[in-house]
């Protein structure tokens, strides 16, 4: 049981450049979230989903997209990557009734 | 106001000694309250939910005052694998079942041999 898997661990992208993070969840769970986290600043929400085919706008939407077609993946992409977006970024599951399962972070850098 | 606040620390702790962490929030509706463990470039972990009856679990102990909006953390017997970041949360439950969790920016303990 592999729980929550995200891909890719590190990459490094130019100002400007685009990039898809993948999440994946093996435990069935209904809602998934993308966070950010910055030194200083904590965990910020991003986006998240409550169920296959929906997706929500978080504390700090602006600059990302989402999709969630099938219930087990969730996907962050960034169409202009800009510096102030490097931080790490961590998805999470949730069962209906909360508890959440965070994936190991994906560091990104933009320069 | 930060919706979660806490003392960033750092706490230098001697092994054996018990130390207590604190959180305020800010939003009086939230209704459930965790406390989360995060290890140097790892990702969060539940150390324990927070009830208002106070919660034990092993060396550990949560207490939540909803009239002062304020959650507390005390470790007993600290061990060296205690040091950590410790990240305060608080669940508010938003329309449709939808939930969002929103994180303090912890506080960093190292325990000291």
């Amino acid at each position: 049981n592999a729980g929550v898997t995200q891909t890719p661990k590190f990459r490094v992208l130019k100002t400007g450049q685009s990039m898809t993070l993948l999440c994946a969840q093996d435990m069935n769970h209904e809602y998934m979230y993308w966070y950010r986290q910055d030194p200083g600043m904590g965990l910020r929400l991003i986006h998240y989903s409550v169920g296959e085919g929906t997706t929500a706008k978080g504390e700090v939407p602006d600059g990302y997209n989402v999709s969630r077609l099938k219930k087990q993946n969730f996907l962050l992409g960034l169409e202009s990557a800009a510096p102030s977006q490097t931080s790490v970024y961590f998805c999470a599951s949730s069962p209906v009734d909360y508890g959440y399962t965070f994936g190991s972070g994906t560091r990104l850098t933009v320069v | 106001r930060k919706e979660v606040e806490q003392d960033p620390g750092p706490f230098n702790v001697p092994e054996g000694a018990t130390v207590a962490f604190n959180c305020t929030y800010s939003n009086s509706a939230s209704q459930s309250f965790f406390w989360y463990r995060q290890d140097c470039r790892k990702e969060p972990k539940l150390l324990m939910s927070v009830y208002s009856s106070g919660n034990e679990d092993g060396r550990f102990t949560a207490q939540l005052n909803r009239a002062s909006q304020y959650i507390s953390l005390l470790i007993r017997d600290s061990k060296l694998s205690d040091s950590a970041t410790y990240l305060c949360v608080v669940n508010e439950r938003l329309d449709f079942g939808n939930e969002k969790l929103t994180f303090g920016t912890g506080t960093r303990l190292t325990i000291i041999p």
